[in-house]
């Protein structure tokens, strides 16, 4: 079945610093990859998405580029904010065709603290 | 456009009692989804719908159940709460057209 690993966490940086996420995925075709973040007490907004192969997502200074060849989705910063501090799921899904479409299957989770 | 509403925000349950989590969409999305967040385990799939009248099961279904009978709505049962269903619980909506997933401010449960 299909799956999405992401880095261990918590990531901890200092204001100004460049981020990365590494998020890799097992899939059976050809899924759409997304990068979700959860502020402290929140729910889920959408960061970035990219549905095919090559294309890259970005957002917020945020940018991550659907890697086919390494089945990969690592998300970027140049410059981290105090404001970004949060958890970040990276997560995959299909939109029609096959047996897995409308779902959503997510990484565990990266959590994010930016210090001053 | 309110999108994806959740209610309640907050439920504290006693085991054994039963309850509806609602959830309701207004962007005529085809699909729609429940997750369940605990600390650690990231979220997971406890069912999902691709259109009215059709529903599955995801990863965690056991101890929930699910209908569709609208477009629109896709309220999540507890037959008989457990502890172990204590999280926070979020609903989902998407369309092909869309290319992305909205989600609803989530259900804080609390199963004493």
């Amino acid at each position: 079945g299909d799956s999405v690993t992401q880095m261990e966490g918590p990531v901890t940086l200092s204001e100004e610093a460049f981020l990365t996420i590494n998020c890799t995925y097992t899939a059976t075709g050809y899924p759409s990859l997304f990068w979700y973040v959860q502020y402290p007490g929140e729910g889920l907004q959408l960061l970035l998405k990219a549905t095919k192969a090559d294309d890259k997502g970005s957002n917020k200074g945020f940018e991550a580029t659907y890697r086919k060849e390494t089945t990969s989705f690592h998300l970027e910063k140049g410059s981290v904010q105090v404001s970004d501090s949060a958890v970040y799921f990276c997560a995959l899904s299909y939109f029609a065709g096959g047996t897995s479409y409308g779902k959503l299957t997510f990484g565990q989770g990266t959590i994010l603290t930016v210090h001053p | 456009n309110a999108g994806v509403t959740q209610t309640p925000k907050f439920q504290v349950l006693k085991t054994g009692q039963s309850m509806t989590l609602q959830c309701a969409q207004d962007m005529n999305h085809e699909y729609m989804s429940w997750y369940r967040q605990d600390p650690g385990m990231g979220l997971r799939l406890i069912h999902y719908s691709v259109g009215a009248g059709i529903t599955d099961q995801g990863e965690v279904p056991n101890g929930y159940n699910v209908s569709r009978s609208t477009t629109e709505d896709f309220p999540l049962r507890l037959l008989s709460a457990a502890p172990s269903q204590t999280s926070v619980y979020f609903c989902a909506s998407s369309s092909p057209l869309y290319y992305g997933y909205t989600f609803g401010s989530g259900t804080r449960l609390t199963v004493v």
